[in-house]
């Protein structure tokens, strides 16, 4: 159980294009979910909280117009990084519930050229 | 100080050691923390969840020091399949969110 899928895995796209990146929990429901992402020999940096039915809310430093967040059903958010640059590039992942329980998808691997 | 402090390592251990690291925190009224592990270019799993003094799993152990902020996992008898990054993490409560907070990673590469 508690399985969160994530697609694509990967992508690479050329700079100024953007990415929409899928994250779905396959078996359970939650409200809220996360947004992460990781540079290389780095740790999981929070992007943002989002509430299902609600705006999400964005950490320090991370641009709520260029990271957009829809989460609009109990199972499924996206992420949409717009006009992709390299320094975007990085493994981005979500995860569903709450910050003591959460499950985490497989993660995304994005590559801006 | 971060919030978060971890020993990046490398710990290069042999097949069949005990080794252990240690994870330190700066808000005293954590009350819970947890060891997750990642492996290269994968999601991290969870571990360990810490609540009072420690916990023990099989050959894993963790041990919480309040007194002195800070949090160990200790493996014993060392697998290759234990070689991966171990993630020292501690959720925040209050502000606008309740998070995870991750630490930077410990990598551990148990040896042949």
């Amino acid at each position: 159980g508690a399985v969160v899928s994530q697609h694509p895995s990967w992508v690479i796209c050329k700079s100024g294009t953007s990415v929409k990146i899928e994250c779905r929990s396959l078996d359970f429901q939650a409200t809220t979910m996360f947004w992460y992402r990781q540079f290389p020999k780095q740790s999981l940096m929070l992007m943002a909280t989002s509430n299902e039915g609600s705006k999400a809310t964005y950490e320090q430093g991370v641009e709520k117009d260029k990271f957009l967040i829809n989460h609009a059903s109990l199972t499924l958010s996206t992420l949409t990084v717009t006009s992709a640059h390299p320094e975007d590039s990085s493994f981005y992942i979500c995860s569903w519930g709450a910050p003591e329980t959460q499950y985490f998808g497989p993660g995304t691997r994005l590559l801006v050229l | 100080r971060k919030e978060v402090e971890q020993d990046p390592g490398p710990f290069n251990v042999p097949e069949g050691a005990t080794v252990a690291f240690n994870c330190t925190y700066s808000n005293s009224a954590s009350q819970s923390f947890f060891w997750y592990r990642q492996d290269c270019r994968k999601e991290p799993k969870l571990l360990m969840s810490v609540y009072s003094s420690g916990n023990e799993d099989g050959r894993f152990t963790a041990q919480l020091n309040r007194a002195s902020q800070y949090i160990s996992l200790l493996i014993r008898d060392s697998k290759l399949s234990d070689s991966a990054t171990y993630l020292c993490v501690v959720p925040r409560y209050g502000g606008a969110t309740n998070k995870l907070i991750f630490g930077t990673g410990t990598l551990l590469a148990v040896q042949p």
